[in-house]
């Protein structure tokens, strides 16, 4: 079956321009997260969807990122104002739940978005 | 507050040699570990999991036992193949929404 897919795959933006990322789960998937891969860092927990239930947005760098997660499935990272410390790739991970109340399910990873502030 | 560390890498071992990749981490409760891989050109991909002190993940001949004593989870395997050139990932999740990932180990195996 298919897994997790990410768009665009490689974006460049202008500084101060909003840029919107896009990831689609695994079906059935109930759980979504995203993170951020710096340059020689590692990744960076940024938000976690399970469901419909609002997610926990304090992972969250700045207010300038917001997450968005449409009908339990697909979810849009949106950075508004881009920077150029927001030059990373952004990944997206998925699974099916999140496991009688203790993380210890299996993520499946997207290909990720290459996202270059110029 | 919660973390992983990792040893740096790169890592750079001949065929069949034996490796070893240190990862130990700081919880304040009783977290699940992970070891996750990236080959080059591929996502993250789930390589080996352990969920309670003591567990052993096992996968492709890899393994890593969960150590709470010393808090660590060592990755390990006996034979390196070429193939088995990649990123390697320690990671930790405790709760709902607490997910570490270390920085990464990049091994290199040399025919």
């Amino acid at each position: 079956g298919a897994g997790v897919s990410q768009s665009p795959s490689n974006k460049v933006t202008e500084k101060g321009k909003d840029v919107e990322l896009r990831c689609d789960p695994i079906s059935g998937h109930t759980a979504l997260y995203w993170y951020r891969q710096s340059l020689g860092q590692g990744l960076e927990f940024l938000i976690y969807f399970q469901g419909n239930s609002a997610p926990d947005k304090s992972g969250l760098p700045s207010d300038r990122f917001s997450a968005e997660r449409t009908g339990g499935s697909v979810s849009t990272l949106t950075i508004q104002r881009t920077q150029q410390e927001d030059s990373a790739v952004y990944l997206c991970a998925s699974s099916l739940q999140a496991g009688q109340g203790r993380l210890g399910e299996t993520q499946y990873f997207g290909p990720g978005t290459r996202l270059l502030v110029l | 507050g919660d973390s992983v560390t990792q040893m740096e890498g790169p890592v750079t071992l001949s065929e069949e040699a034996f490796l070893t990749i240190n990862c130990t981490y700081t919880a304040t409760g009783y977290p699940s570990l992970f070891w996750y891989v990236q080959y080059p050109g591929e996502g993250l991909q789930l390589l080996l999991k352990a969920t309670k002190a003591d567990d052993k993940g096992s996968n492709k001949g890899f393994e890593a036992t969960y150590r709470k004593e010393t808090t660590s989870f060592h990755l390990e395997k006996g034979s390196v193949q070429v193939s088995d050139s990649a990123v390697y990932f320690c990671a930790l999740a405790e709760g709902f929404n607490k997910f570490y990932f270390g920085s990464g180990t990049k091994l290199n195996v040399k025919p």
